[in-house]
């Protein structure tokens, strides 16, 4: 039972366009959401959070909206620069004073030149 | 760089046998986390402790163990390898339970 799903194994965009990276998820209780940014050979880096009480959170080029009646979040990257390729990973969490994060499969993103 | 330390980056053991993976968290962070990622199951916490306490426990096999010690820095042990053990290994961490956590560089587990 999958409770965090990404789509979309791929996505590529042109250089300097918006970037939309999607997920869904099926457990309501959900309540704390985060996007990871990976590069090969590395560790998941942290790029941006949103908590249940908000529907969006912005922080320079990245953008998070979260639409809980459809249970359903995005990330926005605009524009998009090469260095944004990588696999991005959706993850989200119930605080209940721990943090257990359930990941998404990921997408991996291309920034064409 | 993340400031979460783990060694060692490789590891290649036979199936039986037993190893030991270490991470150092950030400074000032007093909780550590395991995930286990493999080719078909994606990121998989494992479990979490908190200050030298375990307070959440994820899909951890019983041949699987963590430790957090009083300097902070944590092991999973992992014991009766077999093949499907083969995957990479993060330990994360963050100040306190309710805070992003951050990433280690991951512990490639190879087991032949």
């Amino acid at each position: 039972d999958q409770q965090v799903k990404q789509n979309s194994p791929s996505l590529s965009v042109q250089e300097g366009r918006i970037s939309i990276l999607n997920c869904d998820y099926t457990n309501s209780m959900f309540d704390y959401f985060l996007w990871y940014k990976k590069y090969p050979a590395e560790g998941p880096t942290f790029l941006i959070s949103i908590s249940s009480i908000k529907d969006k959170n912005e922080d320079g080029r990245f953008t998070v909206f979260l639409n809980k009646s459809a249970k359903h979040l995005s990330l926005h990257i605009v524009p998009s620069q090469p260095g944004d390729s990588a696999v991005y990973f959706c993850a989200a969490s119930v605080w209940a004073g721990a943090q257990k994060l359930v990941f998404g499969q990921g997408t991996r993103l291309t920034i064409n030149p | 760089d993340s400031g979460v330390t783990q060694t060692p980056k490789h590891l290649i053991t036979a199936t039986g046998q037993r190893v030991t993976l270490r991470c150092s968290p950030r400074s000032g962070d007093l909780s550590v986390y395991w995930y286990q990622q493999s080719l078909d199951q994606g990121l998989q916490f494992l479990i979490q402790y908190y200050n030298g306490e375990e307070r959440a426990k994820g899909n951890i096999l019983e041949r699987f163990s963590a430790q957090q010690f009083p300097d902070l820095h944590s092991e999973l042990n992992l014991s009766s390898l077999e093949l499907g053990d083969s995957a990479l290994y993060f330990c994360a961490s963050s100040y306190d339970t309710n805070t992003e956590a951050f990433f280690g560089q991951g512990t490639r587990l190879t087991v032949v």
